[in-house]
C-alpha cells in the first residue's frame, strides 16, 4: 500500500513569510497528525485530527500555526507569519484509528523548512 | 502528565557488540511504550512496542526491549550492531485511554564503527 506522502519535502523562506505543507494519509486512515521535530530533538506533537475534527491542539501556537482536514482525508498545515524559530521537520503520520494500539502510527517523510 | 527521558544523546557501539539505548519513562498509569528509528531524511518508523503483555519485547531488525516496572525502563538492546543500524532512535509513551497522544524522547543517535 502506499505511504504517507508529504509535500514539499523541503522549503527556504524569510521571516514573515507565509508557507503551506500538505499531507496525504494512508488510504482509510482516521487519525492524522502533525509534528515538528526541531533539529536534536524528538517529535512534538502540534495536532491530532480524528477524522476531519480536531481532538489536541493544545501545542499548536494558534495565533501564527493553522491546520485542516478537509473531508477527513488530506491535510494542510499553514503558518503564517513565520518565525527563525519554525525552522525545523515537520512531520505528518497516519494511523488507522485510535483505539487498539495495534494500529501503528505510519510516518510520512517530513518536509524541512528553513526560514531565514 | 507522561515523559520519557534516554540517556546519551549520542551513543558509538563497534560492530558486532552489544547496542544498549536507554530509556525511563515518567507516567502515572501504565503505559504503552514504544522505540522508533529515524534513517536520514526519512520519517519515523516502528521498532517495537510494550502493550502491557510479554515485558520482554521482539522487534524487527533484531532488536529487543524490556519494560521494567521497577525500574521505569523500556531499554532498547541488539546482541550484535551491524553498521545499518545507524541511525537515530527514539523512545516514546502513551496514555492506553483517551485519544493516546504519544510523547517522544529526543533521541539517541547511534554509530556503529567498522
Amino acid at each position: 500500500e502506499a505511504g504517507v506522502a508529504q509535500s514539499p519535502r523541503y522549503k527556504i523562506i524569510e521571516k514573515r513569510q507565509s508557507v503551506a505543507f500538505w499531507c496525504n494519509p494512508i488510504s482509510g486512515h482516521a487519525t492524522l497528525y502533525w509534528y515538528q521535530q526541531i533539529l536534536g530533538q524528538g517529535p512534538k506533537l502540534l495536532i491530532q485530527f480524528q477524522n476531519n475534527g480536531v481532538v489536541d491542539d493544545s501545542q499548536l501556537p494558534k495565533d501564527r500555526f493553522s491546520a485542516e482536514r478537509l473531508k477527513g482525508v488530506d491535510s494542510t498545515l499553514k503558518i503564517q507569519p513565520a518565525k527563525l524559530e519554525d525552522s525545523a521537520v515537520y512531520l505528518c503520520a497516519s494511523r488507522l484509528a485510535v483505539g487498539p494500539v495495534s494500529y501503528e502510527q505510519y510516518f510520512g517523510p517530513g518536509t524541512r523548512l528553513t526560514v531565514t | 502528565a507522561q515523559s520519557v527521558t534516554q540517556l546519551g544523546s549520542h551513543v558509538s557501539v563497534s560492530e558486532g557488540a552489544l547496542v544498549l539505548l536507554r530509556c525511563n519513562y515518567s507516567s502515572s498509569v501504565p503505559p504503552y511504550l514504544f522505540w522508533y528509528v529515524q534513517y536520514p531524511n526519512q520519517g519515523l518508523q516502528l521498532l517495537l512496542k510494550y502493550t502491557s503483555a510479554a515485558t520482554l519485547v521482539k522487534g524487527i531488525n533484531g532488536f529487543e526491549a524490556e519494560f521494567k516496572k521497577s525500574e521505569t525502563s523500556f531499554h532498547l538492546t541488539k546482541p550484535s550492531a551491524h553498521m545499518s543500524d545507524a541511525a537515530e532512535y527514539f523512545c516514546a509513551v502513551t496514555d492506553p485511554g483517551g485519544y493516546q497522544k504519544v510523547t517522544f524522547g529526543t533521541g539517541t543517535k547511534l554509530q556503529v564503527i567498522p
